[in-house]
């Protein structure tokens, strides 16, 4: 199986605060690992690609991968109400020639 | 402006009827790929293209057909024998292998009644 599974939410956090998501995945060898922001009724939009353990920060958002675990995450910093999104985890499995997602965290910034 | 084009951005049809979304990009991509997104789930794949006049089915792919005859262009037909075709449909492109970025055209929201 080459599922991915992410925590539905809805996840409400202050403004300001460090917003926290989380997304685990079945494949051990998987490669590749995407982060992508979907406001209601639009299309996904990448926030965040990392291929390797350890953090990748981007601005307010940091990527954490820990490939012995079997999980990615997301932390946003100092966040805003137009964070307010659901946030989609996806995964390249071995092998595979397309992403498998997850089925979002709605997040919920509360000013 | 590099990007993916969907249209049209709102489709009405009635049961019975073939119906063809369009996408294409300039982002000189050569993979191409077909998502379906019913509301409260996550994207499921319909198909996709790795090169010109190939393709391989996705995961839900009955009632669907697609073809691939220039790199910029990915056109989807849902067809009569799809039997829940109202959904939001997403075509996104990536450089292709390794498997690295996929970026997403603003989808077409199709209803069938």
């Amino acid at each position: 199986q080459k599922e991915v599974e992410q925590n539905s939410g809805p996840l409400s956090v202050p403004e300001g605060a460090i917003a926290s998501l989380n997304c685990t995945y079945s494949d051990r060898g998987s490669q590749s690992f995407f982060w992508y922001r979907q406001y209601s009724g639009k299309s996904p939009e990448l926030i965040m690609s990392i291929y390797s353990n350890g953090d990748k920060e981007d601005g307010r958002f940091t990527a954490q991968l820990n490939k012995a675990s079997q999980y990615v995450s997301l932390l946003i910093r100092d966040s805003q109400p137009s964070d307010s999104a659901t946030y989609l985890c996806a995964v390249n499995p071995t092998g595979a020639n397309n992403l498998f997602f997850g089925t979002g965290t709605r997040l919920t910034v509360i000013p | 402006d590099g990007g993916i084009t969907q249209s049209p951005k709102y489709l009405f049809r009635k049961e019975g009827q073939n119906v063809t979304l369009s996408c294409e990009q300039n982002l000189n991509h050569d993979a191409m790929y077909w998502y379906r997104q019913d509301p409260g789930q996550g994207l499921r794949l319909i198909y996709y293209s790795q090169i010109v006049n190939d393709f391989q089915k996705g995961d839900i792919a009955e009632g669907y057909s697609v073809s691939r005859e220039k790199k910029e262009s990915f056109p989807l037909t849902v067809t009569s024998a799809q039997k829940n075709p109202t959904a939001f449909y997403l075509c996104a492109s990536s450089k292709g292998r390794p498997l690295r970025e996929q970026y997403f055209g603003p989808g077409t929201r199709l209803t069938v009644t």
